[in-house]
């Protein structure tokens, strides 16, 4: 059964703490994801990467870094943690040529206090 | 500005009945559109998807419509099972090959009475 997995369910931080979100897929898959969910929203891409060590800014790329030292692993950084990154956050993954996001991980949903 | 908009934030229909559910977008480069479906607690699974050169792509009880004038698009579900009820996220892309700038609704909150 494939598996995007996500390190925590809830986390708290405090603000100007930095914030690790880990994510790791078992599919071998070459893209990854990162989303933040938000009511009224919907979802909005904050990074991608298509390849270990390569990643890509997507549309709310600010206040984030993310990184890809192995396939199987993306992790999302926030340097200094601020109230307005209290979001649920989603990772996802998909095989090269399979361009859409597949499957996505059961999200982390983060306050900043 | 929400370029894709799911103006019904939620829906409620009898068991066996039909669902339908509702997405406008505003960019005309959009040419490839997308259905998600959460469960609460769970990431976004794919349901289905639509290219702009269809008007209608079916997977078993899923159909999607695409009316590219209008710059609307529907997922109807027949018949409707408790099982199907989810929140129902559409998304809009440029390009088939850029997955990386999908551009998603806020999301239709779909609930299917036993």
């Amino acid at each position: 059964d494939v598996k995007v997995t996500q390190s925590s369910r809830y986390l708290v931080k405090r603000t100007g703490e930095k914030v690790f979100l880990e994510c790791v897929q078992d599919m071998d898959h070459e893209n990854m994801f990162w989303y933040r969910q938000d009511p009224g929203l919907g979802l909005r891409l904050i990074y991608f990467s298509y390849d270990v060590k390569m990643k890509e800014k997507g549309d709310i790329p600010e206040g984030y870094s993310v990184s890809r030292e192995k396939k199987e692993r993306f992790s999302l950084i926030l340097e200094s943690a601020s109230t307005n990154q209290t979001s649920m956050y989603l990772c996802a993954s998909s095989p090269a040529g399979a361009w859409k996001p597949q499957h996505f991980g059961d999200g982390t949903r983060l306050s900043i206090l | 500005d929400q370029q894709v908009k799911q103006n019904s934030p939620s829906l409620s229909v009898q068991e066996g009945r039909i669902s339908i559910l509702n997405c406008d977008y505003t960019n005309s480069m959009f040419d490839y559109f997308l259905w998600y479906k959460k469960y609460p607690a769970e990431g976004p699974t794919f349901l289905i998807s639509i290219s702009s050169i269809k008007d209608k792509n079916e997977d078993g009880r899923f159909t999607v419509f695409l009316n590219k004038s209008a710059k609307h698009l529907s997922l109807h579900i027949v018949p409707s099972q408790p099982g199907d009820s989810a929140v129902y996220f559409c998304a809009a892309s440029g390009e088939e090959t850029s997955g990386s700038r999908l551009t998603f609704g806020e999301g239709t909150q779909l609930t299917v009475n036993p």
